[in-house]
């Protein structure tokens, strides 16, 4: 049981690229969701899904894309990278009584 | 506006000392109250609560809920600097299909 996992660990892209932060779970929670982090900030959220299929926006949704096609994986897609996108990013799974994270992707963009 | 509000944003204390650490929340359909310790890495979990008055403990970390007056308090005895960390608040609503509200986290410093 690998808990959620989360790749790349580190990334540096430029302005205007995409790419794919991955995020997987076995632990069979319905619920998962994608969250940044940044100084002063606390976690905000950024899209979350409550079962495969099904996905919603979050606090700061923009810039983000993603989907569920299945309960295990939750990608995250930046579109074309911004410099305000550099951040820690935290994949979560959760159950009835808690909510796992990943261990975080930081993300520069220059 | 559901939000959550933890206080102090900053503490620091010596070695030994017992910290209180507060979180208010305004949320509707309130299902559970979660609080985290975030050091270098993700957010581990601590405690979940869901019932006023009954407090969670483990170790030497306790925490309270008051249903009635919206916060929670995380207690943190005879503090070590191992307990040097963000500690993160969260409000989960009873509709699973609302997002879990965090606040901006109190970050505890130990001095030796």
């Amino acid at each position: 049981n690998a808990g959620v996992t989360q790749t790349p660990k580190f990334q540096v892209l430029k302005t205007g690229q995409s790419m794919t932060l991955q995020c997987a779970q076995d632990m069979n929670h319905e619920y998962m969701s994608w969250y940044r982090q940044d100084p002063g900030m606390g976690l905000r959220l950024i899209h979350y899904s409550v079962g495969a299929g099904i996905t919603d926006q979050g606090e700061v949704p923009n810039g983000y894309n993603v989907s569920r096609s299945t309960t295990e994986d939750f990608p995250l897609r930046l579109l074309s990278a911004a410099p305000s996108q550099t951040s820690v990013y935290f994949c979560a799974s959760h159950s009835t009584y808690e909510q796992y994270f990943g261990p975080g992707t930081r993300l520069t963009v220059t | 506006e559901d939000k959550v509000v933890q206080s102090p944003l900053s503490l620091v204390v010596h070695e030994g000392d017992t910290v209180t650490l507060n979180c208010s929340y305004e949320v509707t359909n309130f299902r559970s109250l979660l609080w985290y310790k975030q050091e270098k890495k993700a957010p581990t979990f601590l405690f979940m609560l869901t019932s006023s008055g009954i407090e969670k403990k483990s170790g030497r970390l306790s925490s309270i809920l008051d249903k009635k007056e919206l916060f929670s308090i995380l207690n943190i005895t005879a503090t070590q600097t191992g307990d040097s960390a963000i500690y993160l608040c969260a409000v989960e609503p009873t509709n699973r299909d609302d997002k879990i509200i965090f606040g901006k986290g109190t970050r505890l410093h130990i001095l030796p």
